[in-house]
């Protein structure tokens, strides 16, 4: 059974402050990797998607990516209040070739004022 | 663009009543659809997965006589919920992926998300 672990949270920051969002997986060949944000109550939205080592940044947004650690992080800067949210990573199944995803259990981030 | 619709976004039905659920892809055509379920404060739990015109492939312990999936054309997918018990209560999420002709890009795109509460 391939993996992915997010570390456990709940995370709290302030307004302001940077929150970083860690992600481990299993499977060495996986090429895909994601960010879903979920509000309570709502279903997950996309916010980031990285398929190479390295930095990729979208507004407040980093993803980070390394594959030879087997490990993906994202980072948000200048948190708001209204960034408080589940936050899911995923990661792709190689074996499959329906494009299945595998999701970490979240990890829940809560931002105050 | 990349847009999933769900209907219903609620409903709630007697113990024993069958309850289908549409799963829309509004604009671009879905190569693969999923079907999850969420419990309260729990992760995401694939049940299935569709493709157009071939019969869905079950995860391990989902029943596929009592959770019927159709996908019908490349931007629609139904979940039938059949004998619906109180234990099938949950959050019944869809979502799309959105295939690309090359390289190993994989997204999927989440409908809003249908709430079952069987009474």
């Amino acid at each position: 059974q391939k993996e992915v672990e997010q570390n456990s949270g709940p995370l709290s920051v302030p307004e302001g402050a940077i929150a970083s969002l860690n992600c481990t997986y299993s499977d060495r060949g996986s090429q895909s990797f994601f960010w879903y944000r979920q509000y309570s109550g709502k279903s997950p939205e996309l916010i980031m998607s990285i398929y190479s080592n390295g930095d990729k940044e979208d507004g407040r947004f980093t993803a980070q990516l390394n594959k030879a650690s087997q490990y993906v992080s994202l980072l948000i800067r200048d948190s708001q209040p209204s960034d408080s949210a589940t936050y899911l990573c995923a990661v792709n199944d190689r074996g499959s070739t329906l494009g299945r995803l595998y999701f970490g259990r979240g990890t829940q981030l809560t931002v105050w004022p | 663009g990349a847009v999933v619709s769900q209907h219903p976004s609620r409903v709630i039905c007697k113990s024993g009543t069958s309850v289908k659920i549409e799963c829309r892809s509004l604009d671009f055509q879905a190569t693969t659809m999923f079907w999850y379920r969420q419990f309260p404060k729990q992760s995401l739990m694939l049940m299935a997965t569709s493709n157009e015109g071939s019969k869905a492939t079950y995860e391990q312990g989902v029943e596929k006589d009592k959770f019927l999936i159709n996908h019908a054309s490349l931007t629609l997918s139904t979940l039938t919920v059949t004998s619906a018990h109180p234990e099938d209560s949950s959050f019944y999420i869809c979502s799309a992926r959105r295939g690309w002709a090359s390289g190993p890009q994989e997204t999927q795109y989440f409908g809003p998300g249908t709430r079952l509460l069987v009474l």
